[in-house]
């Protein structure tokens, strides 16, 4: 079955350094997605993509953030200069191929620790 | 704005049990989820309601969506261990695809 694939599984990082996530959505999907769950915690939207725009932010989603598909298969999540809170675990998600408009399928997450 | 609200948030029963997972949400929405994440796990689909009076099914699993009533229900048939995990309900709030407003989660405890 496929699969959204996400690289690393774990980043460790200083605070204010930048982190790039790395993400391989379905191939045919045409959303695509950045969640984010902190530990223990419920998970949060942060923005959707489709048509190689971003559709929709959260307010989590603030200027230190940006995302990109740079070629035809990844999907990207920068943080510029990363804070303490940033640190959680970070899942991509894609939806949108044939019938399966509304079924988002995740990645296996990148854990973030900030430190 | 949309708040998701779940419970019980931490449930322990024992196997052979039946048991029902709650989910309100406050505001009208297109589509309902449920997932289910292990520990240190991602994110598994297991259903979507898209209408009044949705029900679906898969194995012990059954999720129900009273869409006047803002609540969607999981209940659980027959517990097993298998099923230990915490549970999470998301509700499309009709902005742009796939903005899910996720509820607390149920963390499930199945003992034998």
């Amino acid at each position: 079955e496929p699969e959204v694939t996400q690289t690393p599984s774990h980043q460790v990082t200083q605070m204010g350094q930048e982190v790039i996530l790395r993400c391989v959505p379905i191939s045919n999907h045409l959303y695509f997605y950045w969640y984010r769950q902190i530990l223990g915690q419920k998970v949060e939207f942060l923005v959707s993509f489709y048509n190689n725009e971003i559709s929709e932010k959260s307010e989590i989603f603030d200027d230190q953030f940006s995302v990109e598909r740079p070629d035809g298969s990844n999907f990207t999540l920068k943080i510029r200069s990363t804070k303490l809170e940033d640190s959680a675990m970070y899942f991509c998600a894609s939806s949108g191929g044939q019938g399966a408009h509304e079924k988002l399928f995740f990645g296996s997450g990148t854990q973030l620790s900030v430190l | 704005e949309l708040k998701v609200e779940q419970n019980p948030l931490f449930l322990s029963m024992q196997e052979g049990k039946n048991y029902t997972i709650y989910c309100n949400y406050s505001t009208t929405s297109d589509r309902l989820y449920w997932y289910r994440q292990d520990p240190g796990k991602s994110l598994e689909s297991l259903f979507v309601l898209l209408s009044n009076g949705a029900v679906k099914q898969e194995g012990r699993l059954m999720a129900s969506l009273d869409t006047k009533a803002r609540l969607s229900t999981l209940h659980i048939t027959a517990a097993v261990h298998d099923l230990s995990a915490t549970y999470f309900c998301a509700v499309d709030y009709g902005g742009s695809q796939g903005n899910l407003i996720f509820g607390k989660g149920t963390k499930l405890s199945v003992k034998p």
